[in-house]
């Protein structure tokens, strides 16, 4: 199956500083990437969709000033959560699709970030 | 409005049995294909089973089977000869084709997920 890698896996920033997560497809060009919000023993949330070269559209109750997306290239997208808080703390994770792709098909997902503020 | 449920917070199960885990789901769209994941505490999304909306026949792969009751909205995965390793949370999800009810193609919706806890 198709490959996603996404980075760091874990991280511990302090408060009022900005984390990067990155996601990458390492052997398919992933024309649209999801990015998901999973709080402990929760269901995954959506929280935007990135099309290549084009902005990301964003769920309703997801601040696009704090959660900055940008999926520039057919491989990458990332993440920027801005000014972060402890209430931003969760595990964040991101799929990726490849153009073409039939209903069938399962997403692939990165192994997801877990962030702590502090 | 599309919506996906899981009602069962928590199951368990002893070593070698069978178990289900329950998935009902509400859409008024003719297409539509459902998922089961499942998530172990490391955290990643492993694929487990597909069945679509059009499919005659239940998905199966391996241990896993999906009891796929089209007219009763529900996506049941069983899962044979339950095994210590299978102790994880479970994620039913939908995913739409394009544009159907607003939502994007490859988006999936999920249920809110059971953790299953397999005892020897």
């Amino acid at each position: 199956g198709a490959v996603v890698s996404q980075h760091p896996s874990w991280v511990i920033c302090k408060s009022g500083t900005s984390v990067k997560i990155e996601c990458r497809s390492l052997d398919f060009q992933a024309t649209t990437m999801f990015w998901y919000r999973q709080f402990p023993k929760q269901s995954l949330m959506l929280m935007a969709t990135s099309n290549e070269g084009s902005k990301a559209t964003y769920e309703q109750g997801v601040e696009k000033d704090k959660f900055l997306i940008n999926h520039a290239s057919l491989t990458l997208s990332t993440l920027t959560v801005t000014s972060a808080h402890p209430e931003d703390s969760s595990f964040y994770i991101c799929s990726a699709r490849e153009g073409g792709q039939s209903m069938n098909t399962e997403a692939f997902f990165g192994q997801g970030t877990r962030l702590t503020v502090v | 409005a599309q919506k996906i449920t899981q009602t069962q917070p928590g199951m368990f199960v002893q070593e070698k049995e069978a178990v289900t885990l329950d998935c009902t789901y509400d859409t008024s769209d003719p297409s539509y294909g459902l998922f089961w994941y499942k998530q172990p505490s490391s955290g990643e999304m492993i694929f487990l089973i597909y069945q679509g909306s059009y499919d005659q026949q239940n998905a199966t792969e391996g241990r896993y089977s999906l009891n796929f009751q089209k007219a009763r909205k529900s996506a049941n995965l069983v899962i044979s000869a339950s095994q210590l390793g299978d102790s994880a949370m479970y994620f039913c999800a939908m995913k739409f084709p394009h544009n159907a009810g607003g939502t994007s193609y490859g988006k999936l919706t999920f249920g809110q997920g059971t953790i299953l806890t397999v005892h020897p």
